[in-house]
């Protein structure tokens, strides 16, 4: 998985409480990435980062926000849960340039809300 | 571990044939297509990716074509071994840097 880890790996919440996921990479990509895969869609992209405290949404942000403050950590929020977000959650990272978009994905997060 | 393959399209694939997996994409402006396999219970899993220059590139066991003219996509596994069931699925870039599009993808299994 390049180095990338996500925590928790499960997390069972309650409508209505702020939940963080934490992804961790030891691989110095400057891009790193949320996603939601759900029964039937592809992965949808939440939020992504260009840099340390450089964001910017993606097509499905609304009740997330996100935080870069290292180049290692990317911290996803939801601010209260609801049930619409029960998914499997994963981060990916890339490097930087032209050529390399490939997209290295960590193992994901089962989150349930209640 | 974490996986998502309910009420996926299903290719069963006898061990030792070939596999053809394929993909409509919806951009003509994309420019770049990855094909993924996320295996049960773990992250997507870099296959194989072709830019939209080219219509045909090939790796070990695998092969892309890309038709442009009718956007479609497929994978081309030879001599499918047990170890390649998994979900595969397709991506396109097109628009913004780094904002890709991405398929539901598709259930293989390979029987023996």
């Amino acid at each position: 998985d390049a180095g990338i880890t996500q925590s928790p790996r499960h997390k069972v919440t309650e409508t209505g409480t702020p939940v963080t996921l934490r992804c961790h990479q030891t691989e110095n990509h400057r891009y790193m990435y949320w996603y939601r895969q759900d029964p039937g869609h592809g992965l949808r992209l939440i939020h992504y980062s260009y840099g340390v405290k450089d964001t910017d949404k993606g097509e499905v942000s609304d009740g997330y926000s996100v935080s870069r403050s290292k180049t290692e950590d990317f911290l996803l929020t939801l601010e209260s849960a609801t049930s619409s977000q029960t998914s499997v959650y994963f981060c990916a990272t890339s490097l930087q340039g032209d050529a390399l978009y490939e997209q290295y994905f960590g193992p994901g997060t089962r989150l349930t809300v209640t | 571990g974490e996986s998502v393959g309910l009420h996926l399209p299903t290719l069963s694939v006898q061990e030792g044939d070939n596999s053809i997996i394929n993909c409509a994409y919806s951009n003509s402006a994309s420019d770049y297509f990855i094909w993924y396999k996320q295996e049960s219970g773990k992250g997507p899993q870099f296959i194989i990716d072709i830019r939209s220059n080219m219509d045909k590139r090939q790796g070990q066991r695998v092969t892309v074509l890309l038709n442009k003219t009718v956007k479609h996509l497929s994978l081309q596994i030879a001599a499918t071994q047990p170890g390649d069931s998994a979900v595969y699925f397709c991506a396109e870039k097109g628009g913004s840097w780094g904002k890709f599009q991405f398929g539901a993808g598709t259930q293989v299994v390979v029987t023996p």
